[in-house]
This record gives structure tokens, sequence and C-alpha cells, in this order.
């Protein structure tokens, strides 16, 4: 079956930098995805990265993905206050718009 | 970017009761719609996956007697939790595919709660 884990809770600095990490287990997995949500709010897709790609960087968010070990991450540089949400990672054969598997979703603090 | 709404926004109903929710793509057509579920704290759950003018297709597990799909039109799906009971509490999640840009919008959810 399908399984993605991230680590549930991250706290950092504002201005520091966050890196939110997730593991895969399916390795035909060809599109990985980040989406943040906000409290009581629906999901907004930040970034998603081919499996073919090592690395993505978009703005203040760079995300690097190792298929060997099957291991994706999100670095945001210079942490705001509004980047405080719940991160998921995602994953699905055939693009953005096919049936996603979520990870469990890590909760950012950010903290003055 | 393109925009999707769900009603309402919250509800809580009695148990034994029925609750439909609603999902709408604003400014696009959406042959395919995505329901999810949430639980606190924790990751979304695929339930089905809604096809304009045809029968959903249900995840293992749920059952589809219990959550009835109708996917009327190009801009309009419904879920409705028949004879809900409090553990059909949670945040429900829509989707909509946009098939013009090949891209997913999710809608801001419902909370239902069942007393």
């Amino acid at each position: 079956g399908e399984d993605v884990e991230q680590s549930l809770f991250l706290s950092v600095r504002e201005g520091d930098s966050s890196v939110i990490n997730c593991t895969y287990t399916d390795s035909s997995s060809t599109y990985l995805y980040w989406y943040k949500q906000e409290p009581g709010a629906g999901l907004q897709l930040l970034t998603y990265i081919f499996s073919n790609m090592d690395m993505k960087q978009d703005q203040r968010l760079t995300v690097l993905l190792n298929k060997k070990d099957k291991h994706l991450s999100l670095r945001i540089a210079d942490t705001q206050t509004g980047d405080s949400a719940i991160y998921f990672c995602a994953e699905s054969y055939t693009g953005t718009a096919s049936k996603l598997t979520f990870g469990t979703g890590t909760r950012l603090q950010v903290t003055l | 970017g393109a925009v999707v709404s769900q009603h309402p926004s919250r509800v809580i109903c009695k148990s034994g009761t029925s609750v439909k929710i609603e999902c709408r793509s604003l400014d696009f057509q959406a042959t395919t719609m995505f329901w999810y579920r949430q639980f606190p704290k924790k990751s979304l759950m695929l339930m089905a996956t809604s096809n304009e003018g045809s029968k959903a297709t249900y995840e293992q597990g749920v059952e589809k007697d219990k959550f009835l799909i109708n996917h009327a039109s190009l801009t309009l799906s419904t879920l409705t939790v028949t004879s809900a009971h409090p553990e059909d509490s949670s945040f429900y999640i829509c989707s909509a595919r946009d098939r013009a840009v090949e891209t997913q919008y999710f809608g801001p959810g419902t909370r239902l709660l069942v007393l």
C-alpha cells in the first residue's frame, strides 16, 4: 500500500529557515507535492516536483527530492509568522489533477 | 486563480438525520471532483471520485450507501451523509479538477458535527 509519513510538529523562530521532511514508500509516484492548510481552511498548493527532478526552487521555497531514499523535503527560507500552518506532502501517479495520497501533515509553528 | 466553494461551511445535525454538502467550481468546468475526509490532527483520506454524469468511484472501506455522491453538472457535486452518526463528525473537503489546465483546486471544507 501507499504510505506517506511526516513528522508531526516543527517550531522555528521568525527569520530562520524551516525544513519539513516527508518519506514515501511508493516508488512509482511520478509527482510529489507540498500543500499548506491554514486553520479551518482548505488546502493551498504551494509547489510540486516531478520524480525525475532533484530540486525545485520557487522564491522562498526549495523542494529537494531523493528518489533513491524516497525522501522529500520543503525548505522555507526567512520563515514568517504567516507561514504557521499545517504542511502536507502528497503523491500521485499522473499529475496535479489526479487522485492524491496525502502525508500525515506537519504543523509548523513560527515564534517571534 | 480558480475558486472552489463548499456549502455549508459548518453544520450541526442530530443523529439519524441526513446532511447534504455542496461543492461548486465557480469559474471553470469540472468533470471530476474528489471528496476527502479529514479527522482531527490527521491527514486527508480520499473517500470517492465524482465524475459528471456517471457513478462515483468509492475508495475501499467507504460505504457508498452511507455517503451518496451526485455530480449532476459540470460545476456541482454533492455529498450526502445519510443517517448521520457521531462518528461521521469530521472535516469534509472537496477538490475539483480543471481539465483545461490539468490542475486540482480545493474547497475550503465543511465541518460536520453530529450530536
